[in-house]
C-alpha cells in the first residue's frame, strides 16, 4: 500500500516555463509534505515544506499546493532553470517523525 | 560543511557476505535513518532510531540489522549479502529542535553508499 505516489516518473520543460510536479497521498493523518531534491550521486536534499494546516506555501521561485479534499500536492518552479534538473522526492510525515517517501520525478529543463 | 557523513561511497560484495554501511552525523540531531533507493521505487524506509540503543523496524528491515552505540552513529549491517540487496543505501538525521520554516521534520542525508553484492 503506497502512501505517496508521484505518478510521473519523468517531466521535460523548457528553460524559463513553469515546471508543474504533482504527488498525491492517501493518509489522512500526514501533518507536512515536503519536497527534495536529488541530484546524481547525491544524497537528496530538502527544498520546501508545508503544513497541512496550509494550502500555500512560497520560496522564491519554489510554490508548493496542498489540496487536501483532494490529498494531492504540487511542487510549481517559476521560471525553470537547466540546474533545477534533478530528481524530485514528495515526502510525507507524521507526528511521530517518520517520512514516506514518493517514487520520484526526474525534472530536465532544456536550454 | 559535511553533516552526514557515510563512510563508504562504494562497495562491492560477494553473496553471503556480512556488511557494514557506516554513517556519522555532526548536527547532534536525536534521530537516524537508513532509507535504501531503487529505481522506480523511490525511498524506502529500513530502520529508523530516536535515540541511543534504541532501533525500530522500517517498511522493508528484512535482511538487515542496525547499531546505535553513540549518538552520533548508525550503522546498517547485512547479516548475509544477497544480490537482491544490491542499491543505494541512504542515512539520514533529524531532529525535533531543527525544523524546517513551515515546522516540519526536515532529513539531512548523506551522499549515500552504492553497493553491489555479486
Amino acid at each position: 500500500d503506497q502512501q505517496v505516489k508521484q505518478n510521473s516518473p519523468s517531466l521535460s520543460v523548457q528553460e524559463g516555463r513553469i515546471s508543474i510536479l504533482n504527488c498525491d497521498y492517501t493518509n489522512s493523518m500526514f501533518d507536512y509534505f515536503l519536497w527534495y531534491k536529488k541530484y546524481p550521486a547525491e544524497g537528496p536534499t530538502f527544498l520546501i515544506s508545508i503544513s497541512s494546516i496550509k494550502d500555500k506555501n512560497e520560496d522564491g521561485r519554489f510554490t508548493v499546493f496542498l489540496n487536501k479534499s483532494a490529498k494531492h500536492l504540487s511542487l510549481h518552479i517559476v521560471p525553470s532553470q537547466p540546474g533545477d534538473s534533478a530528481v524530485y522526492f514528495c515526502a510525507a510525515t507524521t507526528n511521530a517523525g517518520k517520512s514516506t517517501f514518493g517514487d520520484g520525478t526526474t525534472l530536465t529543463v532544456k536550454p | 560543511d559535511v553533516k552526514v557523513t557515510q563512510s563508504s561511497r562504494y562497495l562491492v560484495k560477494r553473496t553471503g557476505e556480512k556488511v557494514f554501511l557506516e554513517c556519522v552525523q555532526d548536527m547532534d540531531h536525536e534521530n537516524m535513518f537508513w532509507y535504501r533507493q531503487d529505481p522506480g521505487l523511490g525511498l524506502r524506509l529500513i530502520y529508523f532510531s530516536y535515540d541511543v540503543k534504541m532501533k525500530e523496524k522500517g517498511d522493508i528491515p528484512e535482511g538487515y540489522s542496525v547499531s546505535r552505540e553513540k549518538k552520533e552513529r548508525f550503522s546498517l549491517i547485512l547479516e548475509s549479502a544477497s544480490t537482491n540487496q544490491t542499491s543505494m543505501y541512504l542515512c539520514a538525521s533529524s531532529s525535533p529542535r531543527d525544523r524546517g520554516g513551515s515546522g516540519a521534520n526536515v532529513l539531512t542525508f548523506g551522499a549515500g553508499s552504492r553497493l553491489t553484492v555479486l
